[in-house]
């Protein structure tokens, strides 16, 4: 079955704790990106990476780290930094070298902050 | 920067009705896509949009692309229950490794 795993579902955190939120692909796809979903808002994104070991910021990075050192892995790591963290985690991952190359968007990680 | 906005940001209709969401963009893409969400789900990959006059339909739904203006529209027809959830439009930045540009969403209601 190819797809897209993010784990946990649900993750609680506590003030000034550090949380890593995982997402995997075993569809072969190149690129990766994080993305964050604020009730009644669209997705934002925080991090991109196009091939292993490389990575840009998004249009949200501050708070947020990355790393990339397989293929079909892409932690998000939220830091302390992040004032505001509540909000729903979308990973996504795309094939590149095709025009119609769609996202293809997991089934996200719900983040709290207690 | 780009905008993307989307209209209306809630419908609610009756089964058997047509509507269109429509989705306006503020700078060149050559590449628009529709997603749908259900609530607490992920993001399902509806249309991609590729070219000026570019149209394509599934079921109720048809997608269309206006490059010239920046408009997308999705049409629904005949709306039935199972069409509820909320419909994104996204568009491409390829100099950003192709990252997409949300809309804030259409949270579509159809009412039996």
């Amino acid at each position: 079955d190819g797809g897209i795993t993010q784990s946990p579902k649900y993750l609680f955190r506590k003030e000034g704790q550090n949380v890593t939120l995982s997402c995997e692909q075993n569809l072969n796809h190149d690129a990766m990106y994080w993305y964050r979903q604020d009730p009644g808002q669209g997705l934002r994104l925080i991090y991109y990476s196009q091939i292993v070991n490389d990575f840009q910021k998004g249009d949200i990075a501050e708070g947020y780290s990355v790393s990339r050192e397989k293929k079909e892995s892409f932690p998000l790591t939220v830091t302390s930094a992040q004032k505001n963290p509540t909000a729903f985690y979308l990973c996504a991952s795309r094939r590149t070298g095709g025009r119609t190359d769609t996202q293809y968007f997991g089934p996200g990680t719900r983040l709290t902050v207690l | 920067e780009l905008k993307v906005e989307q209209n209306p940001l809630f419908l609610s209709m009756q089964e058997g009705k047509n509507y269109t969401i429509y989705c306006n963009y503020s700078t060149t893409s050559d590449r628009l896509y529709w997603y749908r969400q259900d609530p607490g789900k992920s993001l399902e990959s509806l249309f991609v949009l590729l070219s000026n006059g570019a149209v394509k339909q599934e079921g109720r739904l048809m997608a269309s692309l206006d490059t010239k203006a920046r408009l997308s529209t999705l049409h629904i027809t005949a709306a039935v229950h199972d069409l509820s959830a909320t419909y994104f439009c996204a568009v491409v930045i390829m100099e950003y490794g192709n990252k997409l540009v949300f809309g804030a969403g259409t949270i579509l209601r159809v009412k039996s």
